[in-house]
């Protein structure tokens, strides 16, 4: 099983609609967790990250954890065109460890 | 500014020909790491340094070198660089342990032939 699991996508959503992007993580030790956006050719930027079980809201990101199952995710709120990207989930150990990325379409 | 540089940003060249990318950061950041990402495999971490003359393998190290002689440099060296190493490649720092935001570079790509 991989470290870190997420759905390549893509995954295409309408302009204002929610995106929900899922991760799943196989360290059940993982204490970190971390949602990053990278446009095409740039580089990654953090968005979020959140190590609580539960939601943590910032804008029109959400974060959710659930640490039994092992499993995180981001909403994106009234999506934009400009959301359209990768999204990577990362969990952390000594280092980083990414996924291999969802990409997000938003549609106007 | 705050900004972890790396150079050169785009580099061609060909099998063999040892090559050095540069990565410095203005941040007096303790840790500092290197990543390559590839199409349908992700980022995926080459060598991460904790602090000066600390250095250590990620999930991809072989072809690869680091040094780390000063706080704010961490450079990446291919001693013979194969076409297998084509990828684009990014520095990233942290500014130390039980802090969350990793601060990455703008990336250099690379193609060996």
């Amino acid at each position: 099983q991989k470290e870190v699991e997420q759905n390549s996508g893509p995954l295409s959503v309408p302009e204002g609609a929610i995106a929900s992007l899922n991760c799943t993580y196989s360290d059940r030790g993982s204490q970190s967790f971390f949602w990053y956006r990278q446009y095409s050719g740039k580089s990654p930027e953090l968005i979020m990250f959140i190590y609580s079980n539960g939601d943590k809201e910032d804008g029109r990101f959400t974060a959710q954890l659930n640490k039994a199952s092992q499993y995180v995710s981001l909403l994106i709120r009234d999506s934009q065109p400009s959301d359209s990207a990768t999204y990577l989930c990362a969990v952390k150990r000594t280092a980083l460890i990414f996924g291999k990325g969802t990409t997000l379409s938003v549609s106007s | 500014e705050a900004q972890v540089t790396q150079n050169p940003r785009y580099l061609i060249t060909v099998t063999g020909k040892k090559l050095t990318v540069t990565c410095s950061q203005n941040m007096n950041h303790e840790y500092m790491s290197w990543y390559r990402q590839d199409p349908g495999l992700g980022l995926r971490q080459i060598y991460y340094s904790m602090n000066v003359e600390v250095t250590d393998k990620g999930d991809v190290p072989e072809g690869y070198k680091v040094s780390r002689k000063e706080k704010r440099n961490f450079p990446l060296i291919l001693e013979s660089p194969s076409p297998n190493q084509t990828s684009l490649y990014f520095c990233a720092s942290i500014p130390g342990q039980g802090v969350y935001e990793q601060y990455f570079g703008p990336g250099t790509r690379l193609t060996v032939t």
